[in-house]
């Protein structure tokens, strides 16, 4: 089982700064990362697919990164709409998701 | 547009079974799978099983192997996901997600997702 660990569990950043999340997998599982964005009340969302490409509709200033175990979820510039859950998910194998990460208002 | 409406609110005896269905709208349900992620009150996301829209083949993560059975109705492009033997921790809402891959479960993302069903198991 590949497990997935997202740091820090809670990031305070105010507004037009930028944010930097990290998800690490236990073993290497290329660029097979998915990231996504969940609203209190709301079902998640996908940002982010194959580490690095954004899903359509997605602004810019997302942005992701990285592969093989480190990955890095960027959002720069954060807007008042992006404080949320991020989480990110494996499928390289039985898939599975990190435990998030939440974007507050510092 | 991709649309995913489940069923709605369930509330449940421990030992019951639930029943939650997905209807597909918008796009080729046989083109896709349908995945299933469930998420308990302040926890995180947890994936639980999927199903092919395309040849009804599925395959669950090994602790609801024994427990989950889903069905693909091609004709009103709908999936249904039933939970069998409910205990107080399947309390969740359970979503319905739209699996890019039609093939083999659980190696793609999830691009469109359902509104969330939320399973009450108390006696």
């Amino acid at each position: 089982e590949i497990l997935m660990t997202q740091s820090p569990a809670t990031l305070s950043v105010s507004p037009g700064e930028r944010a930097t999340l990290s998800c690490r997998s236990s073993q290497s599982i290329g660029s097979n990362l998915a990231w996504y964005q969940q609203k209190p009340g709301q079902s998640p969302r996908l940002l982010i697919y194959h580490a690095s490409t954004r899903a359509t509709g997605i602004p810019a200033r997302f942005s992701g990164s990285g592969s093989g175990t480190e990955f890095t979820l960027t959002i720069t510039s954060l807007q008042s709409e992006d404080f949320a859950v991020y989480y990110c998910q494996q499928y390289n194998d039985w898939p599975g998701f990190g435990q998030g990460t939440k974007v507050e208002i510092k | 547009q991709v649309q995913l409406v489940q069923s709605g609110v369930e509330v449940k005896k421990p030992g019951a079974s639930v029943q939650v269905s997905c209807k597909a709208s918008g796009y080729d349900f046989t083109n896709y799978g349908i995945t299933w992620v469930r998420q308990a009150p302040g926890q995180g996301l947890e994936w639980m099983a999927w199903i092919s829209g395309y040849n009804g083949k599925t395959s669950s993560a090994p602790k609801f192997q024994d427990r989950v059975t889903m069905t693909a109705d091609t004709s009103t492009s709908t999936v249904y996901m039933e939970l069998r033997g409910l205990i107080s921790n399947d309390t969740a809402v359970y979503y319905c997600a739209r699996d890019v891959n039609l093939i083999v479960g659980g190696l793609a993302w999830l691009d469109s997702w359902g509104q969330g069903t939320l399973v009450t198991v108390s006696s």
